[in-house]
């Protein structure tokens, strides 16, 4: 089946840039996406990107994808230790509703 | 709006001893869905429902059933529970049944202890 994969750890200082990366094999991956999972919470959306797009920018966070490699990054600036959190990358192709998941990456921040 | 809701909190099992982790969303989403999260193996999938009354499996059902209720509720039963179910249980919904950017809702997890 199809893949998606991230590292399992990252830890930055308080103030640094983080940047978590994911590959994916789909081919026909239309809409790529970024939960954010706190500590004891369920998943909620973060950020998305369809395949047409290569940068998508919201405040501090940048998401940008590279669709002849299957890299999808997501970039948060000035990362806070209100950041720190699983940040999962997900894709779904066009004729599907149901999402694959990444095995969700672990922000550490500190001062 | 309370969006996904999901009972119990928290729950300890004896091996061999049944429960159903209940499941509701008030958002009039069609499709619903059941994952399991363990360390270092992200969300894995146990079922899934388009619809009322429709129910398929994800990429790990074995030793789970589930009953799409109605529209709003979504079960998922441990029949004979095995330490191997030791896990926290999230149940998601979305409004799509087809292709479309449908964002997925989370509850907030049940954790599950089986001894």
């Amino acid at each position: 089946g199809e893949d998606v994969e991230q590292s399992l750890f990252l830890s930055v200082r308080e103030g640094d840039s983080s940047v978590i990366n994911c590959t994916y094999t789909d081919s026909s991956s239309t809409y790529l996406y970024w939960y954010k999972q706190e500590p004891g919470a369920g998943l909620q959306l973060l950020t998305y990107i369809f395949s047409n797009m290569d940068m998508k920018q919201d405040q501090r966070l940048t998401v940008l994808l590279n669709k002849k490699d299957k890299h999808l990054s997501l970039r948060i600036a000035d990362t806070q230790t209100g950041d720190s959190a699983i940040y999962f990358c997900a894709e779904k192709s066009g004729g599907s509703y149901i999402p694959t998941f990444g095995r969700g990456t672990s922000l550490i921040v500190h001062p | 709006n309370a969006g996904v809701t999901q009972t119990p909190k928290f729950q300890v099992l004896k091996t061999g001893q049944s429960m159903t982790l209940q499941c509701a969303q008030d958002m009039n989403h069609n499709s619903m869905y059941w994952y399991r999260q363990d360390p270092g193996m992200g969300l894995r999938l146990i079922y899934y429902s388009a619809s009322e009354g429709t129910t398929d499996k994800g990429e790990v059902p074995n030793g789970y059933n589930v009953s799409r209720l109605n529209k709003r509720e979504f079960s998922l039963r441990l029949e004979s529970a095995a330490p191997s179910q030791t896990s926290v249980y999230f149940c998601a919904s979305s409004e799509g049944t087809s292709g479309g950017l449908y964002e997925q809702y989370f509850g907030p997890g049940t954790r599950l202890t089986v001894t």
